[in-house]
Parts: C-alpha cells; sequence; structure tokens
C-alpha cells in the first residue's frame, strides 16, 4: 500500500524552529518528485514547498521563502521540511504529498497523490 | 501567480441531486487541472486530473470538464459521503507556483 505518513509537528514559540519528516511506503521514493501543502485552521490548501526527485531542485512559496529548507534522503524514504523563524501565520496541518504524473495529446500534467494524513504546527507564546 | 476561483463558495444539495462546482482559472492554463475531495480531519483525496481524467477508484458519478479558463466538477447523483468541501488546483505552473481554488463546501440541505 501506498502511504505517507507525516510527524513532527507540535507547539512551538514565535520565532522558533521545527522540522516536520515525512516517512514513504509502498513506492520507489526516489523516483518522485514530493509538496509540502498547508491548511491553517478552517481555511483552505495552501501550497508550501517542492523538491524533485533527487534533492536537485526545490521550490518554496513566497510566505516561507528563506525561512523554511526542503529536503528529502531516499536512503531512508523520507521527506523533510525544516521550519524556522516560525510565525503565528505558519500554524497550519502540514501534508506531504506524492507528484504524479503523465503524459497525453503532447502534454505533461501533474497531480498529487497520495496525500499524508498531516500533522498540526501550532505556532504561539 | 495563477488565481483560481471556485463557485460557489458553499452550495447545500440532496441525496440524489446532480450538483456542479465551478472553477475559473485567472489565465489560460489548457487542461492543467485537478480536483480533490476533504472530509474534516482527513487529508485531501484526488478525485479528477488532467481536467477530466477519474483517478481510479472513484465512483463514476464524479466527472470533470473544461479547459483554458473555465472547468467544471460534476456530481450526478449525490451520495451522503459526498458531503465534503471540494479544491480545484492548477498545475500549469508547476512548481512555481501550484494554486489552489478557495475550496466549496457541500452540504446537506
Amino acid at each position: 500500500e501506498v502511504q505517507l505518513v507525516e510527524s513532527g509537528g507540535g507547539l512551538v514559540q514565535p520565532g522558533g524552529s521545527l522540522r516536520l519528516s515525512c516517512a514513504a511506503s509502498g513506492f520507489t521514493f526516489s523516483s518522485y518528485a514530493m509538496h509540502w501543502v498547508r491548511q491553517a485552521p478552517g481555511k483552505g490548501l495552501e501550497y508550501v514547498s517542492a523538491i524533485s526527485s533527487n534533492g536537485g531542485s526545490t521550490y518554496y512559496a513566497n510566505s516561507v521563502k528563506g525561512r523554511f529548507t526542503i529536503s528529502r534522503d531516499n536512503s531512508k524514504n523520507t521527506l523533510y521540511l525544516q521550519m524556522g523563524s516560525l510565525r503565528a501565520e505558519d500554524m497550519a496541518v502540514y501534508y506531504c504529498a506524492r507528484d504524479l504524473s503523465g503524459c497525453s495529446g503532447g502534454s505533461c500534467y501533474n497531480w498529487f497523490d497520495p496525500w499524508g494524513q498531516g500533522t498540526l504546527v501550532t505556532v504561539s507564546s | 501567480d495563477i488565481q483560481m476561483t471556485q463557485s460557489p463558495s458553499s452550495l447545500s444539495a440532496s441525496v440524489g441531486d446532480r450538483v456542479t462546482i465551478t472553477c475559473r482559472a485567472s489565465q489560460s492554463i489548457s487542461s492543467y487541472l485537478n480536483w480533490y475531495q476533504q472530509k474534516p480531519g482527513k487529508a485531501p483525496k484526488l478525485l479528477i486530473y488532467a481536467a477530466s481524467s477519474l483517478q481510479s477508484g472513484v465512483p463514476s458519478r464524479f466527472s470533470g470538464s473544461g479547459s483554458g479558463t473555465d472547468f467544471t466538477l460534476t456530481i450526478s447523483s449525490l451520495q451522503p459521503e459526498d458531503f465534503a468541501t471540494y479544491y480545484c488546483q492548477q498545475s500549469y505552473s508547476t512548481p512555481s507556483p501550484i494554486t489552489f481554488g478557495q475550496g466549496t463546501r457541500l452540504e446537506i440541505k
């Protein structure tokens, strides 16, 4: 069974740091790009960060650029999100998701499947 | 950034109803549009990818259509388990940045 399991969430003070992990199983982790998406309480989905299959390319939303670092350890089938200088607005459930792609008619499309169950990050003093 | 706007933001319907949710992109995104379903306390689940392709295991009452800037998700006959929030997502500019619609909450009438 393809599965993603996040961990590492918790309560952190403003300005603090936290590292999230996403353990993958049931598929060849090193063959897929991966993403982090977050959801603030009662709000919609916000795209956070992406990393290529070999870790050589990364992307960050402007809201986290310079404060968050995405990485992966393909030998451990694990994705990470190192979060620093945390703010109240970073409080959310953080999901990891696998990138899938397929090509048709000369175009190649991407989508997210599956998603992990999420881990809650609370930023409060 | 490409903005995605869903309508309506919320919708009340009854079991057996036909329901349509619309997603509009701020620029043409061809067919780079996905739909997800999210139930309270759960992770999003992929329903439709590339605008109209049904994800394996998803009931055939779900369908997607559209291209360019206007897209629809249709549920042909609502079932009790379909009451949830639905999000569209564009992947035209992947990964910089992928964007989601604000969500459509589908409630029981």
